[in-house]
């Protein structure tokens, strides 16, 4: 069973493009979290999906930023006009659909590492 | 709002001796909380978790927790620490209704020879 796939792993463009971060998640999860670290900093929570459906995007910016998860395909994370400030690593992590009350852990990808120039 | 304190930023500790990394929470509800470590330019790699039950939670490569609500921690633990344990490591929580998982800044553990 192959883990949390995420590419590119890593990413550079010029400010101003798009970046399109690609998640394929573990065979038999449906459940798709986004995750953005900076330099020597924790993980921050962005966004939540289910298939076709944004459940929590709380994290995310209000602009520029935006995420999908298809019915077939992997999620796609969307940074349009990239500036400087969003270099970071951006990891993709993935559960299974979990009965009430129990939490599955989420299993993460390595990661797409992106460079802002 | 949930929350994580990992108060070291670093430990370090000799090959063979006992480790501690520090944890606290602050989170509405009954907590879930998990330990993940982070070796350079990886993703992270899930260690433990603690849902409900035994408060000294067992996971991989020798690592345990202990969940005190009292004092709201989640520290980790090693008996006998090796030098492969250098890593980063990061604890998380997650409320009740909720799925996001909520990060602390992380504890760089280096382990000497």
């Amino acid at each position: 069973n192959a883990g949390v796939m995420q590419n590119p792993r890593h990413l550079v463009r010029r400010r101003g493009q798009e970046a399109r971060l690609r998640c394929s998640p573990m065979k038999g999860h449906s459940h798709v979290y986004w995750y953005r670290q900076l330099p020597e900093e924790g993980l921050k929570f962005m966004v939540y999906l289910q298939k076709e459906n944004i459940i929590d995007e709380s994290g995310m910016p209000k602009e520029r930023f935006s995420a999908e998860f298809p019915k077939e395909g992997p999620s796609i994370l969307r940074i349009q006009q990239v500036v400087r400030g969003d270099s970071a690593a951006y990891f993709c992590a993935s559960s299974p659909p979990g009965l009430a009350g129990v939490s599955n852990e989420q299993f993460f990808g390595p990661g797409t590492r992106l460079t802002v120039l | 709002a949930q929350s994580v304190a990992q108060p070291e930023d670093q430990v370090n500790v000799a090959e063979g001796n006992p480790l501690t990394v520090k944890c606290t929470y602050s989170v509405s509800g009954n907590p879930y909380l998990f330990w993940y470590v982070q070796y350079p330019n990886r993703g992270l790699q899930f260690l433990l978790k603690y849902i409900t039950g035994d408060n000294l939670v067992k996971g991989s490569y020798g690592f345990e927790a202990e969940f005190n609500k009292s004092q709201t921690s989640f520290h980790l633990k090693k008996p006998s620490a090796l030098v492969s344990d250098s890593a980063l490591y990061f604890c998380a929580v997650r409320g009740t209704g909720f799925q996001k998982l909520v990060f602390g800044t992380g504890t760089r553990l280096l382990v000497s020879p």
